[in-house]
């Protein structure tokens, strides 16, 4: 079956570190993936979109990789401020619509 | 940039009545809207598809004649839960896209329903 699996427990991470979070996926071909923002009770804030013929996508203190081969996505937020402090979710394109992991929530402490 | 309303933002009704959600997109034509649901700390999950002005295509699972959407005009659609029922409570969140491409997806800040 198809999945996209991120960390269900909480990253928290201490003010101006690098914080990574992780997302898999079986049994997709995608030929982008996304990465998205959700505050508690809001919609989802698009952040980043990265090809499958690229490794690597940055956006100011954002930087996610793709690979393909692992089925994996790595999304980085360098410089980590408490304003980040959200829920990051991935997405990748799959039978014509988006399907969504369940998020990762980060946690910076000032 | 593109954005995307929804009303209400949240709203309590009672068991058995109906309630109806609007979906906008403020300043783009949306040939497409998406529905979805998310439960908490769940993934957001797509419920239809709705095209203006024609049928919604809903997923699999997906009651259509409970969850009735309407795709009237090219800013606005509707998604309206007819007999509620506890179990919907639920975050509904919708999508416009104004092309086909399927990535450029706006999304609203949606809409808390919680049945009593």
């Amino acid at each position: 079956s198809q999945k996209i699996e991120q960390n269900s427990e909480a990253l928290n991470i201490q003010e101006g570190k690098t914080a990574t979070l992780t997302c898999n996926y079986t049994n997709y071909s995608p030929a982008y993936l996304q990465w998205y923002r959700q505050d508690p009770g809001r919609g989802p804030v698009f952040l980043l979109l990265i090809r499958e013929n690229e490794k690597e996508k940055r956006k100011e203190r954002l930087k996610v990789t793709f690979d393909t081969t692992l089925k994996q996505s790595l999304f980085h937020i360098t410089a980590s401020q408490p304003a980040d402090s959200a829920t990051y979710l991935c997405a990748l394109e799959g039978n014509n619509r988006l399907a969504f992991g369940k998020g990762n929530q980060v946690v910076v402490i000032p | 940039g593109a954005v995307v309303s929804q009303h209400p933002s949240w709203v309590i009704c009672k068991s058995g009545t109906s309630v109806k959600i609007e979906c906008r997109s403020l300043d783009f034509q949306a040939t497409t809207m998406f529905w979805y649901r998310q439960f908490p700390k769940q993934s957001l999950m797509l419920m239809a598809t709705s095209n203006e002005g024609s049928k919604a295509t809903y997923e699999q699972g997906v009651e259509k004649d409970k969850f009735l959407i309407n795709h009237a005009s090219l800013t606005l659609s509707t998604l309206t839960v007819t007999s509620a029922h506890p179990e919907d409570s639920s975050f509904y969140i919708c999508s416009a896209r104004e092309g086909t491409v399927h990535y450029e997806q706006y999304f609203g800040p949606g809409t808390r329903l919680t049945v009593t």
